[in-house]
């Protein structure tokens, strides 16, 4: 079974709400990565977390990482139409080959 | 600055024809470099792994094979495609050797099996 399994499957906002995304995951990990994906294109890095750390900042971006409970979260805040989206987390519990999530579908409406 | 290219964008091919897509990257050396599958609205499957040329890991028993025969330059091939070979493939590299680093993705092809 996929290592990183994300929640909600989809999420549905108005612009300028927060969208918040979940993610679980089963084995230690050295770091947990979010990724973005707009439809038909590849994936792009957004932010990297290591298992040290507890919150990380990017811009509109906020991750939080409990590696108790084996899980993090992505924040972001005032959306825009622009993050209507696919966003994926990734693990490394196998170093350099990351397992990713079934992601979540964002969309953001004007 | 590092980039990735992908082709082609797009591909529809008939079944039991081959198959063969590039990936190369510029502007890094001796990179690990990754082969994807994604089903629609899934996750990515990772098939193939290398990090150095001629050295490839297989994830997956699959129809497919990857080639490493240059350091920056990564192929996907089949011999006979299959109905379920469809799906959108992408290619993706990160520094070799350094931990917590992220992978950085070209844009994929949509492989369409008729």
């Amino acid at each position: 079974s996929q290592q990183g399994e994300e929640d909600p499957q989809a999420l549905s906002i108005q612009e300028g709400e927060n969208a918040t995304m979940n993610c679980s995951y089963k084995t230690s990990i050295n770091n947990l990565q979010w990724y973005r994906q707009n439809s038909g294109r590849g994936l792009v890095h957004l932010i990297l977390i290591r298992s040290n750390e507890r919150e990380k900042h990017s811009g509109r971006l906020r991750v939080t990482l409990d590696t108790s409970k084996k899980s993090s979260s992505l924040l972001i805040t005032a959306s825009r139409a622009a993050d209507t989206a696919s966003y994926f987390c990734a693990t490394d519990a196998r170093g350099s080959r990351l397992t990713f999530g079934e992601g979540t579908q964002l969309t953001v409406n004007p | 600055s590092q980039t990735i290219h992908q082709w082609p964008a797009t591909l529809v091919q008939p079944v039991g024809s081959p198959l063969s897509l590039e990936c190369t990257v510029e502007g890094t050396s001796n990179p690990n470099l990754y082969w994807y599958r994604q089903a629609a609205g899934r996750g990515l499957q990772l098939l193939f792994y290398s990090v150095g040329i001629g050295q490839i890991s297989s994830e997956v028993p699959q129809n497919l094979s990857a080639s490493r025969p240059q350091d920056r330059q990564f192929i996907l091939s089949s011999k006979k495609l299959l109905l379920s070979d469809s799906g959108f493939y992408l290619c993706a590299w990160s520094k070799m050797g350094v931990s917590n680093q992220p992978q950085h993705f070209g844009d994929g092809t949509r492989l369409s099996i008729l």
